[in-house]
């Protein structure tokens, strides 16, 4: 069986454009998250989705949106990229959402660098 | 509110000697608790995880973790290194949200 696939792998934008980064979750799977790893430091909750609503949202500005499609993929858009931006982004899929305890399985990541 | 420390940045051991990597925790509610593992440019991996179960959790690869709720601890122990253990580990609590450790990175010396 699949696991969760992310595309593209590496991206490098310059400040102030706009990206989308995208993951399709373990068949199966309604539930997806994304995460943001800064070089060095662990991974920081950015969104949750369930169902193709919006179950949790960490601490991010508002440049940082999500959403999930019928068949439960998700996109990632980062708009208006600061230097601050470069990351490993990753996306987890997981079969509920509620509580936040169910395993997460977690793709490779998308590695961002914003120039 | 919630919150994981990992009391070591860095840990290196010698390979077949015993592997600590110590966590502690708070939340406000039950939480559940995991440790992943992330070697160089791959994904996350589940180790294990604690779910008000059995409060020592057997994982993969021959680690396990002892949940201690009057310490507050969640350490990651395996009896003997392998060199392919050499990686960065995340401990993580999970309330309402997931919270994710610094990590430690682990070295093994042959």
């Amino acid at each position: 069986d699949a696991g969760v696939t992310q595309s593209p792998t590496h991206l490098i934008k310059t400040r102030g454009q706009h990206v989308t980064l995208r993951c399709s979750p373990i068949s199966g799977h309604k539930s997806v998250s994304w995460y943001q790893q800064v070089l060095g430091q662990g991974p920081q909750f950015i969104f949750q989705y369930y169902e193709k609503e919006e179950r949790g949202r960490g601490n991010f500005p508002d440049r940082f949106s999500a959403r999930q499609f019928p068949n439960y993929s998700s996109e990632l858009n980062v708009n208006a990229l600061l230097l601050g931006d470069s990351a490993l982004y990753l996306c987890a899929s997981s079969l509920v959402v509620t509580p936040l305890a169910d395993t997460q399985y977690f793709g490779p990541g998308t590695r961002l660098t914003v120039l | 509110a919630q919150s994981v420390t990992q009391l070591d940045s860095h840990v290196s051991v010698s390979e077949g000697t015993p592997v600590l990597l110590r966590c502690n925790y708070s939340s406000s509610y039950s939480p559940s608790l995991f440790w992943y593992v992330q070697h160089p440019n791959k994904g996350l991996q589940l180790l294990l995880k604690y779910t008000s179960a059995a409060t020592l959790v057997k994982g993969i690869n021959g680690f396990e973790a002892e949940f201690k709720k009057s310490e507050t601890s969640f350490h990651l122990t395996k009896p003997s290194a392998h060199m392919s253990d050499a990686a960065e580990y995340f401990c993580v609590v999970s309330d309402q949200n997931m919270r994710f450790g610094a990590g430690t990175r682990l070295t093994v010396k042959p």
